[in-house]
């Protein structure tokens, strides 16, 4: 198993532009999500999916689209790029099941991709 | 608003020493507590802490997690240089699993 990989590991935009940060995972996992870490910030959650067609927004949804059309693929888009959005991004996914109702999502341990390094100029 | 703080931020120490880091939380619906070690790259997982009072290990490192007091600590003994990273803790809360909120991180360096 590759485990989860994301493209490009590195990318300079200018501001205004638009780009698509690649995530995919091969461990069938149904959860699945992207968050940012700035320094002395931590990890905060931009996005996230708890299964194909279903995308929800995280803490810092602002400024990022995601779609989920496959259980294995969830990109990240910035649709028009600012220098606040630069950063590292991080993609992570992890086995999840239902209980105690369809909306009582749980989930196991989230594993990291290697993230992008993004810089907006 | 959901809280997870860690102290300290940063920590210099020489090999052998043991260390002592500490996380706080304030949540909504408390599900796990989870702590990740990152190098340079990716998080990688450490432990998920989900009972008060019971201590995980796994070879020098191990944590616990104290409900009553929100927090965790993670010990590491006999450190090595190879344990210098940046030490996440992380709790996943709310109605719905996975949403993980990251404290800022324990800046970890072991001298030689």
């Amino acid at each position: 198993n590759a485990g989860v990989t994301q493209t490009p590991k590195f990318q300079v935009l200018k501001t205004g532009q638009s780009m698509t940060l690649q995530c995919a995972q091969d461990m069938n996992h149904e959860y699945m999500s992207w968050y940012r870490q700035d320094p002395g910030m931590g990890l905060r959650l931009i996005h996230y999916s708890v299964g194909a067609g279903i995308t929800d927004q995280g803490e810092v949804p602002n400024g990022y689209n995601v779609s989920r059309s496959t259980t294995e693929d969830f990109p990240l888009r910035l649709l028009s790029a600012a220098p606040s959005q630069t950063s590292v991004y991080f993609c992570a996914s992890s086995y999840s099941w239902v209980s105690g109702g369809p909306s009582f999502v749980n989930t196991d341990t989230q594993y990291f991709g290697p993230g992008t390094r993004l810089t907006v100029l | 608003e959901d809280k997870v703080v860690q102290s300290p931020l940063s920590l210099v120490v020489h090999e052998g020493d043991t260390v002592t880091l500490n996380c706080s939380y304030e949540v909504t619906n408390f599900r796990s507590l989870l702590w990740y070690k990152q190098e340079k790259k990716a998080p990688t997982f450490l432990f998920m802490l989900t009972s008060s009072g019971i201590e995980k290990k796994s070879g020098r490192l191990s944590s616990i997690l104290d409900k009553k007091e929100l927090s965790s600590i993670l010990n590491i003994t006999a450190t090595q240089t190879g344990d210098s990273a940046i030490y996440l803790c992380a709790v996943e809360a709310g109605n719905q699993g996975g949403k993980l909120i990251f404290g800022q991180g324990t800046e970890l360096s072991v001298k030689p």
